[in-house]
């Protein structure tokens, strides 16, 4: 059971350019979501799924979107990288019973120059 | 909107003792869940302990035990027998219950454990 996996663990972007963080998740769970921690402050919503097919905006999504085709993926990408989007990202996975805890994934560490 | 503050950017203790971190915060709600991360210097953000709102006794798991007064939205954790792994960031998050998928975190607490 590799619980939440996430790739890359590092990623050097110039400004403009675009990627894709992939997220997996292998405990069958319904609710995915993606997180940024910057320096000083904790975690933030960007986007979260609800299930395959269904996605939402969180507290900060703007520069980024997300799909979800199947339960276990939920990639999350940076149309136009900026400065701005330097951070660490974390993907986490919830079942949608019992007590609602998050698995996070390892992170990524992302700088756009 | 709720809030998480952690009042204490940095906090510190002897190996062996105890230390308090403290945690408030604000919401209308009355259903909610809370919950305590460690995230060490690997990155990972492990969860340490939660407790249900409606549930009046205190959490425990292990050395790790909190004090959760929902009258005063405080929600502390405490670290009992500090051990050299404690020493990571810790934070506070909330969620409420049903409906919502954002965990609201605090800014987190820095916790060196001294030998």
């Amino acid at each position: 059971n590799a619980g939440v996996t996430q790739t890359p663990k590092f990623q050097v972007l110039k400004t403009g350019q675009s990627m894709t963080l992939q997220c997996a998740q292998d405990m069958n769970h319904e609710y995915m979501s993606w997180y940024r921690q910057d320096p000083g402050m904790g975690l933030r919503l960007i986007h979260y799924s609800v299930g395959a097919g269904i996605t939402d905006q969180g507290e900060v999504p703007n520069g980024y979107n997300v799909s979800r085709s199947t339960t276990e993926d939920f990639p999350l990408r940076l149309l136009s990288a900026a400065p701005s989007q330097t951070s660490v990202y974390f993907c986490a996975s919830r079942s949608g019973t019992g007590f609602y805890e998050q698995y996070f994934g390892p992170g990524t560490r992302l700088t756009v120059t | 909107a709720q809030t998480v503050t952690q009042s204490q950017p940095e906090m510190s203790v002897q190996e062996a003792e105890t230390v308090t971190l403290s945690c408030t915060y604000d919401t209308s709600e009355s259903d909610y869940y809370l919950f305590w991360y460690k995230q060490p210097p690997s990155r990972q953000m492990i969860l340490v302990i939660r407790q249900e709102a409606y549930k009046q006794q205190n959490a425990t798991e292990n050395r790790f035990s909190v004090n959760f007064q929902k009258a005063a939205k405080s929600f502390s954790l405490k670290i009992s027998d500090s051990q050299l792994g404690d020493a990571a960031m810790y934070f506070c998050a909330y969620r409420a219950l049903g409906g919502s998928e954002k965990l609201v975190f605090g800014k987190g607490t820095k916790l060196t454990v001294n030998p």
